[in-house]
């Protein structure tokens, strides 16, 4: 299996910060990796595929970056909706596995 | 919009068989991928297994030997059965679109207990 390793595991920023959140996979998977939003309790919700690509309706402060083993999701101005935990999930090969996921909270 | 709506027992007894559908609205399930992931409270996103349109399947090799996910196009359905479950097995169970999960439903809380 393709482990994920998320870091930092917990943040804390404010609104207007720039935040970036790493994933860094056991093996290289292309760019085959996902990025979602979770909010308490609800669904995830994806921002990002294929490392880099903008799901329709993601805000364009949001950005995807990397290839092979490591990337990175950069949240140019933290809003204050922005405030969530945040998963990875790669798509290259099965089992399909996700990041442990990072925490995003208000300093 | 494709919507996703997960149905079924919220609560089931150890060793016994947790059941849940998936009903697929505003949308086709043919072509795609149908995956049902889980979530136990606190933590992280498990991947269970997907189903194709055409009913091939694919299952995360820690639960493979107690899953059965199957598919109802007629109806605009997918299920998943887990077998002899355990406390281990609680969770928020969703269903969700394809590889990478564009659509999800909005989870359901399945407790494993006597």
């Amino acid at each position: 299996d393709i482990q994920l390793t998320q870091s930092p595991s917990f943040l804390s920023a404010s609104v207007g910060d720039r935040v970036t959140i790493t994933c860094r996979a056991s093996q290289g998977i292309s760019s085959y990796l996902a990025w979602y939003q979770q909010k308490p309790g609800k669904a995830p919700n994806l921002l990002i595929y294929a490392a880099s690509t903008l799901q329709r309706g993601t805000p364009s402060r949001f950005s995807g970056g990397g290839s092979g083993t490591e990337f990175t999701l950069t949240i140019s101005r933290l809003q204050p909706e922005d405030f969530a935990t945040y998963y990875c999930q790669q798509h290259y090969s099965y089992p399909l596995t996700f990041g442990g996921g990072t925490k995003v909270e208000i300093k | 919009q494709v919507q996703l709506q997960e149905s079924g027992p919220g609560l089931v007894k150890p060793s016994e068989t947790l059941s849940l559908t998936c009903t697929v609205s505003s949308g086709s399930i043919s072509p795609y991928y149908w995956s049902w992931i889980r979530q136990p409270p606190g933590k992280g996103l498990e991947w269970i297994g997907y189903i194709y349109h055409s009913g091939s399947t694919n299952y995360n090799p820690s639960l493979k030997s107690r899953v059965t996910i199957s598919v109802d196009t007629s109806n605009n359905q997918f299920s998943l059965k887990l077998t002899s479950v355990n406390a281990a097995d609680t969770a928020v169970y969703y269903c969700a679109r394809a590889i990478y999960f564009d659509y999800w439903g909005q989870g359901i809380l399945v407790t494993v207990s006597s």
